[in-house]
């Protein structure tokens, strides 16, 4: 299969609950990029990983949101205390090794709804 | 700063007319520009890039953008749309930094009517 793949689809939180998103990128991919997707609006970086170092994490929005990817591949991003405004579909994109070039792959995203 | 500008959000055409969407772009120097289609559930896909070179750049689906420096534009074509096109387009810049992040328009919504 081989695409990038994301779990899970859809989740409902509410407000102060922490989630938990899940990002499987393809296979041998060294790089790995998180994107918030607000309604309405076009995707937003939220932070980048080469293998399993975070090297850029300037758009992740506050300290509730952290993301890890520990061993070099999959990816979890995780929001503690989600607030409305953290509603969103959160997208993953992987691409094949570091660089300008790469085309970068995305998952279909989880849309995150709080209440 | 860098940015993306989408004019139109949401247009409409007939199956079988052609369409062009808009794209202006700020960025310092000589930019990685990509457009990418989101169908509904579906992630984003690539249609085409410009990186150097040739700046009439053909991608997959019959489509294609032409890149203006002096314009500061990328605007995406197709001579003639199918109702399969209708979904939503984004044009993308690519921040030079050794890895592609990624500075997105907010995207324009294109409906096809039969």
């Amino acid at each position: 299969g081989a695409g990038v793949s994301q779990s899970p689809r859809y989740k409902v939180a509410k407000r102060g609950q922490d989630v938990a998103l899940r990002c499987d990128p393809i296979s041998g991919h060294v790089s790995l990029f998180w994107y918030q997707q607000a309604l309405g609006q076009g995707p937003e970086f939220l932070t980048y990983f080469q293998n399993e170092a975070q090297l850029d994490k300037s758009g992740l929005p506050s300290d509730r949101f952290f993301a890890e990817r520990p061993e070099g591949s999959v990816s979890t991003l995780k929001i503690q205390r989600t607030q409305q405004e953290d509603s969103a579909v959160y997208l993953c994109a992987s691409s094949v090794t570091s660089g300008d070039y790469n085309e970068q792959f995305f998952g279909p995203g989880t849309r995150l709804t709080v209440l | 700063a860098q940015s993306v500008t989408q004019p139109d959000i949401h247009i409409t055409v007939s199956e079988g007319a052609s369409l062009e969407l808009r794209c202006n772009y700020s960025y310092g120097a000589t930019p990685y520009l990509f457009w990418y289609v989101q169908s509904p559930g579906q992630g984003l896909q690539l249609l085409l890039k410009y990186f150097s070179g040739d700046t009439l750049v053909q991608g997959i689906k019959g489509f294609e953008a032409e890149f203006k420096r002096s314009q500061s534009s990328f605007n995406l074509r197709k001579p003639s749309v199918h109702w399969s096109d209708a979904a939503e387009y984004f044009c993308a810049v690519g921040f030079s930094g050794g890895y592609n992040k990624l500075i997105f328009g907010a995207g324009t919504r294109l409906a096809v009517h039969p």
